[in-house]
């Protein structure tokens, strides 16, 4: 079955820590994002890649970095930057950008002990 | 900047009431609107609505798109408790905050 997978479902990073959230889809999809989410609040886009080899800001990326070396992988890094991590991560995919209905995958909740 | 803005934040109605969630957008370049139903962790595809679908439904569930008013509602029919979930509205590559929705027996 085709879908989106993210490791681990749960992380605790110490402070000053990188740790970095895997994502992979076997989909065939061009573009993958990855969103924030706090409580109470919405998704908030943090980079996304149209295709392979590029990937571009989102709203929040200060903190963070991602790679997009193939196209069924989508890694993101939480940096030592990043001053208030703790969060739920989704990464999400469609077969183009901005375009067509996403598919998620199960989230990572990272907590900063 | 794009922006995607969803009201109410929060509702709470109860078995058997209809509901109206709004979604209001300011985009570049519009292609489609999403609703999604969050209820534990990744949001579930509910519809989506584009400029040449503009209305869609799905048993009580029914969205409406208004290219017009850069708008977006999703309404629920006879309520039920199983509907309480956030209800999230995206264009294009940005999401609203959310409308969390609970529904009580």
């Amino acid at each position: 079955d085709g879908g989106i997978t993210q490791s681990p479902k749960y992380l605790f990073r110490k402070e000053g820590q990188n740790v970095t959230l895997s994502c992979e889809q076997n989909l065939n999809h061009d573009a993958m994002y990855w969103y924030r989410q706090d409580p109470g609040q919405g998704l908030r886009l943090i980079y996304y890649s149209q295709i392979v080899n590029d990937f571009q800001k989102g709203d929040i990326a200060e903190g963070y970095s991602v790679s997009r070396e193939k196209k069924e992988s989508f890694p993101l890094t939480v940096t030592s930057a990043q001053k208030n991590p703790t969060a739920f991560y989704l990464c999400a995919s469609s077969p183009d950008w901005g375009v067509g209905g996403y598919t998620f995958g199960s989230g990572t909740r990272l907590t900063v002990v | 900047e794009d922006k995607v803005v969803q009201s109410p934040l929060s509702l709470v109605v109860h078995e058997g009431d209809t509901v109206t969630l709004n979604c209001s957008y300011e985009v570049t370049n519009f292609r489609s609107l999403l609703w999604y139903k969050q209820e534990k962790k990744a949001p579930t595809f509910l519809f989506m609505l584009t400029s040449s679908g503009i209305e869609k439904k799905s048993g009580r569930l029914s969205s409406i798109l208004d290219k017009k008013e850069l708008s977006s509602i999703l309404n629920i029919t006879a309520t039920q408790t199983g509907d309480s979930a956030i209800y999230l509205c995206a264009v294009d590559r940005g999401f609203g905050a959310g409308t969390r929705l609970t529904v009580k027996p």
